[in-house]
């Protein structure tokens, strides 16, 4: 059962230009989401998160937006740039006791320059 | 580099042998995760130590897998009489802990990840 989905497997963008890769989620009872970002053969690199009273944060290039009621969250990369490039994990996780993270099944980046 | 690392970084056995993967997290951090990651999906969560204690386990993890953290700091990963649908790769996470109730902790389940194992069963 994936708790988290991301339904985009790949996207391309002009250098640039904005990326903005979605992500969807099912348990009402996650309260914190995270995006990774994963280059071939490194582990994922923690990028940018939210917990559930915000509605936005933002991080330089990078900013995230939840939107609780639609249990949607995206990442919006402006400007896009070619070392952008990768695999990006969206995750979340609850208030139990592990706080293990979901991840949703990734979203390959191409920046075109 | 103060990073989580993982050693081997590449594993290649045959099917029915057992295999031990090691991590090391960042020091200060007391909790320590493992994940397998298979083509084409995300991270699954197999278990977690909270300092020397193991909390939580998956119910991917067999009983064929066992995991340690003896004296709270590296963390072993062993799989016996593996499978070729252990075939994966193995992360290691860490983190500081969990801070609730701090609203508007933006960073309090951060995880840190390291490079990763990755396992051939032939």
């Amino acid at each position: 059962d994936q708790q988290v989905k991301q339904n985009s497997p790949s996207l391309s963008v002009q250098e640039g230009r904005i990326s903005i890769l979605n992500c969807d989620y099912t348990n009402s009872m996650f309260d914190y989401f995270l995006w990774y970002k994963k280059y071939p053969a490194e582990g994922p690199t923690f990028l940018i998160s939210i917990s559930s009273i915000k509605d936005k944060n933002e991080d330089g290039r990078f900013t995230v937006f939840l939107n609780k009621s639609a249990k949607h969250l995206s990442l919006h990369i402006v400007p896009s740039q070619p070392g952008d490039s990768a695999v990006y994990f969206c995750a979340a996780s609850g208030r139990t006791g592990a706080n293990n993270l979901f991840f949703g099944t990734g979203t390959r980046l191409t920046v075109i320059p | 580099d103060t990073g989580v690392s993982q050693d081997p970084r590449h594993k290649i056995t045959k099917r029915g042998q057992n295999v031990t993967f090691r991590c090391d997290p960042i020091s200060e951090h007391n909790r320590l995760y493992w994940y397998r990651q298979t083509l084409g999906q995300g991270p699954e969560f197999l278990t977690y130590f909270q300092n020397e204690a193991q909390l939580e386990k998956s119910r991917l993890l067999s009983d064929r897998f066992s995991a340690e953290r003896p004296k709270g700091s590296f963390s072993t990963l062993e799989i016996q009489r593996t499978e070729q649908g252990d075939s994966a790769m193995y992360l290691c996470a860490s983190s500081p802990g969990t801070f609730f109730g701090l609203a508007g902790a933006d960073s309090y389940n951060e995880q840190f990840f390291g490079p990763g194992t990755r396992l051939t069963v032939l």
